[in-house]
């Protein structure tokens, strides 16, 4: 089992909707991200957080996507409306920063139908 | 744009061989990791190489890095099934990471 937690493993939605996922990660690790990941692919950063500030979000597709982490612990990324073309595996890993390895959850798996 | 790239995009072999993939990237660099992705899961770190490292050994893993091509390789040694997974690798610098496309390796039992 991975040490970030991250929810739901699965979401399965109607495009127009709301969603959201949920990472808790590593005790004691400043930094996190959030990743997209299609299937074939490599992951693709959305967001960095340092403690609780964003410190790269130029991925992040701002008309639909909000990320935070207000006290500067657990983090929410939302898409809202989503779209057909948001369907991958979203990917949320924590490190202590500094180009230091990174330690992934297991995503939270997204159809949009 | 992802800045790495992984070669082969898959690769199959029979256990016990050896497995062999390579990245290449395109700006300088801090250090250079490598992560295995098994189907449906998250990534999990191998192994990491500094700039000014060369060559990198953890139990049947091999890392090399050449910083004048701008390209690394990983060698699995003696290879297992339980091998079998997507295999990134991902530059850092600047406290920013970007990961390659991935190597698809099926080990054959």
């Amino acid at each position: 089992e991975a040490e970030v937690a991250q929810s739901p493993r699965y979401k399965i939605t109607e495009k127009s909707q709301a969603v959201a996922f949920w990472c808790d990660p590593i005790s004691g690790h400043a930094t996190l991200y959030w990743y997209r990941q299609i299937l074939g692919q490599g992951p693709e950063l959305l967001v960095q957080f340092q403690d609780e500030s964003v410190v790269d979000d130029s991925q992040l597709p701002k008309d639909r996507f909000s990320a935070e982490r207000l006290k500067g612990v657990d983090s929410t990324l939302k898409i809202q409306p989503a779209e057909l073309g948001d369907s991958a595996m979203y990917l949320c890993a924590s490190s202590l920063g500094g180009n230091q390895p990174q330690h992934f959850g297991d995503g939270t798996r997204l159809s949009i139908l | 744009s992802q800045q790495g790239e992984e070669d082969p995009q898959a690769l199959s072999i029979q256990e016990g061989e050896n497995a062999t993939m390579n990245c290449s990237y395109k700006t300088s660099i801090n250090n250079l990791q490598w992560y295995r992705q098994n189907s449906g899961r998250g990534l999990v770190h191998l192994i990491l190489i500094r700039s000014n490292e060369r060559e990198k050994h953890s139990g049947r893993l091999r890392v090399t890095l050449d910083t004048s091509k701008k390209s690394s390789s990983l060698l699995i040694t003696a290879s297992r099934a339980a091998d079998t997974a997507s295999y990134f690798c991902a530059t850092a610098a600047s406290n920013q990471f970007y990961f390659g496309t991935g190597t698809s390796l099926t080990v054959i039992p």
